[in-house]
């Protein structure tokens, strides 16, 4: 069964000070890896596709990497707008179904 | 472009009440999604549509219909609403092929069964 785990749950970071976020899957053929952000009270934002061991993504403060086992979103002295929940997906073998994991809710004070 | 919209925004069903989940979106998507977000759980896929008039089951259909009579619009709908169907609910679209994969959400409908 295709299953994704994301670490840590929660982080709490303070402005500038740099970190990783987890997200570790088990999935037959994989198809794409993908990370997606979210806001309070409003819907996924798609960050980054992931396809094959090794590949980068970046965005501004946000960099995704990926391994066969695991995929880390580095953010680089993150600042407070970077408060949000972190979701990362996978799709296996069936065209346009993701698995999402639980997300990291991530934090940023001044 | 307006996007992913869903309506209503909140809405509060006594159990054993019906009712539908609208979504419709203008980006000329082939695909479409249903899914439900509870605390501790992540999103779950409810049901999904590849295009006009099909529609498949996801992870957690039990308890919901959908239909896909346009190709812009998905409904989601709850025949004899039950306490354990109270979460967030996202709709998604997609197109089709490789940009399957990105998804645009949106705002979501809150749901309480009492």
């Amino acid at each position: 069964e295709d299953q994704v785990t994301q670490s840590p749950e929660a982080l709490r970071l303070q402005e500038g000070e740099s970190s990783s976020l987890n997200c570790s899957y088990t999935v037959s053929g994989l198809r794409g890896l993908f990370w997606y952000r979210q806001d309070p009270g409003k819907g996924p934002e798609f960050l980054f596709t992931l396809y094959s061991a090794g590949e980068e993504k970046e965005k501004e403060r946000l960099k995704a990497t990926l391994t066969k086992k695991e995929s880390f979103l580095h953010i680089t002295a993150p600042k407070p707008e970077d408060s949000a929940t972190y979701l990362c997906a996978v799709r296996g073998s069936t065209l346009g179904r993701l698995y999402f994991g639980r997300g990291t809710q991530l934090t940023v004070w001044p | 472009n307006a996007g992913v919209t869903q309506t209503p925004k909140f809405r509060v069903l006594k159990t054993g009440q019906s009712m539908t989940l609208l979504c419709a979106q203008d980006m000329n998507h082939e695909y479409m999604y249903w899914y439900r977000q509870d605390p501790g759980m992540g999103l779950r896929l409810i049901h999904y549509s590849v295009g006009e008039g099909t529609t498949a089951k996801g992870e957690v259909p039990d308890g919901y219909n959908v239909s896909r009579l346009k190709k812009q619009n998905f409904l989601l709908g709850l025949e004899s609403a039950a306490p354990s169907q109270t979460s967030v609910y996202f709709c998604a679209s997609s197109f089709l092929g490789k940009r399957a994969n990105e998804q645009f959400f949106g705002p979501g409908t809150r749901l309480t069964v009492l």
